[in-house]
């Protein structure tokens, strides 16, 4: 049972154009959210993060909206730059155990010049 | 960068055979993780640890374990190795109360044949 969702496995935005990449979870116990990012050949760094408690969380050009109601969250990257290509994970965790991130599946992100 | 070094960086090996992946960090971080990334699952958390010689099963753990006997090293062995565990392997380190993000080694490449 997939915890954490991200239904759209490939996106491609123009450079300078806005890129919003979704996220799905079913687990209310989730109170932490994470996005990472991870270009070939890498591992994944860390690129924004929300907690619970919150419903945005802006850091220059990459801002994370969180609607708990709905399960949602989404990250918005404006402007897209063609550096932003690679694919963006989305993680949940329960703050309180253990740190254990659960992963959706990715989704891949071409900006094109 | 966080200080995480994996160890083989690439690994060919026969089915049946047992292997051991090395993590070792330099950060003193309490937590280490071992996830694996497959096409279509994103990445899957096989085991953790909370400390030396405390660690706990994640959500594919079957056919693997793991060791910890010092702060700075988390090892993942498979057992008898199976075409199944062809994957790329990511070792990981968090703190809690610092940093709740996790940080990511470089992967490891293990081809099963």
């Amino acid at each position: 049972d997939q915890q954490v969702k991200q239904n759209s496995p490939s996106l491609s935005v123009q450079e300078g154009r806005i890129s919003i990449l979704n996220c799905d979870y079913t687990n209310s116990m989730f109170d932490y959210f994470l996005w990472y990012k991870k270009y070939p050949a890498e591992g994944p760094t860390f690129l924004i993060s929300i907690s619970s408690i919150k419903d945005k969380n802006e850091d220059g050009r990459f801002t994370v909206f969180l609607n708990k109601s709905a399960k949602h969250l989404s990250l918005h990257i404006v402007p897209s730059q063609p550096g932003d290509s690679a694919v963006y994970f989305c993680a949940a965790m329960v703050y309180n155990q253990g740190g254990k991130l659960i992963f959706g599946q990715g989704t891949e992100l071409s900006v094109k010049p | 960068d966080a200080g995480i070094t994996q160890s083989p960086r690439h690994k060919v090996t026969e089915t049946g055979t047992p292997v051991t992946l090395r993590c070792h960090q330099t950060e003193n971080h309490r937590y280490m993780y071992w996830y694996r990334q497959d096409p279509g699952h994103g990445l899957r958390l096989i085991h953790y640890s909370y400390g030396v010689k405390d660690t706990d099963k994640g959500e594919v753990s079957d056919g693997y374990s793991v060791s910890r006997s010092k702060t700075e090293d988390f090892l993942l062995t498979l057992e008898s190795a199976t075409s199944s565990q062809t994957s790329v392997y990511f070792c990981a380190i968090s703190e809690r109360g610092l940093n709740t993000e996790a940080f990511f080694g470089q992967g490891t490449r293990l081809t099963v044949v």
